[in-house]
């Protein structure tokens, strides 16, 4: 089945910096790669995905990168605010035909934005 | 925007006890995921439906069993509970197999077993 690794596991940065969190994820047939934002207490909220026929995404400060050679995909986020902090998932799912696409999640990473 | 709703949002049973969750996908989604989700764990996949058939199953104990109904919600039944069975238990939806992919989630239901 897939395995999906995130990292780094915690990210501490200043109001401002940029945050960058890496995944690789093993299965080839994975089609489709969503980043949720976990905050406490709280179901993950979708922020934004890619499909692997796309090499990048970008929306306003959040943007995601996918190398499908590689098998590895990330998520950016400049000029971090401090309601950014939250816990950050990766995931990763072959959709479409006969697949109904369960997510596989990577391990997640706190991502803590100082003022 | 309608969200998933998930009931109860807490629940504590007692081991062995019965447990039953429910979620109410999005209007108009027909697809529904439930994940389990330990104390500083990614979210696990346990069972999905479509279209009110089981379309996928992931690593859900025989002790849980789970449907979706006519009018598209879904029920998480589980029997003789364990202590390892407390956890955050969400569901998804999702438009379904029309090239839509997004799952969306409910805010979750915790369960506490003591």
């Amino acid at each position: 089945g897939e395995n999906v690794e995130q990292h780094p596991s915690t990210l501490s940065v200043q109001e401002g910096d940029s945050a960058v969190i890496k995944c690789t994820y093993s299965d080839s047939a994975s089609n489709y790669f969503p980043w949720y934002k976990q905050e406490l207490g709280k179901g993950p909220q979708l922020i934004i995905d890619i499909r692997s026929n796309v090499g990048e995404k970008k929306d306003q400060r959040i943007a995601v990168t996918l190398n499908k050679t590689a098998k590895h995909f990330s998520l950016h986020i400049t000029e971090t605010q401090p309601e950014d902090s939250a816990v950050y998932f990766c995931a990763a799912s072959r959709a479409g035909g006969t697949s109904y696409g369960k997510l596989t999640f990577g391990q997640g990473t706190i991502l803590t934005v100082h003022p | 925007a309608a969200g998933v709703i998930q009931s109860p949002r807490h629940l504590i049973k007692e081991k062995r006890e019965t447990a039953t969750l429910k979620c109410y996908p999005i209007p108009r989604h027909d697809t529904v995921y439930w994940y389990q989700q330990g104390p500083g764990q990614d979210p696990q996949f346990l069972i999905s439906f479509y279209e009110k058939m089981q379309s996928d199953k992931g690593s859900i104990p025989d002790r849980f069993s789970a449907q979706q109904f006519s009018d598209y919600h879904s029920e998480l039944n589980m029997s003789s509970l364990e202590l390892g069975d407390s956890a955050l238990y969400f569901c998804a939806s999702s438009p379904g197999l029309a090239g839509t992919y997004e799952q969306y989630f409910g805010p979750g239901t915790r369960l506490t077993v003591t």
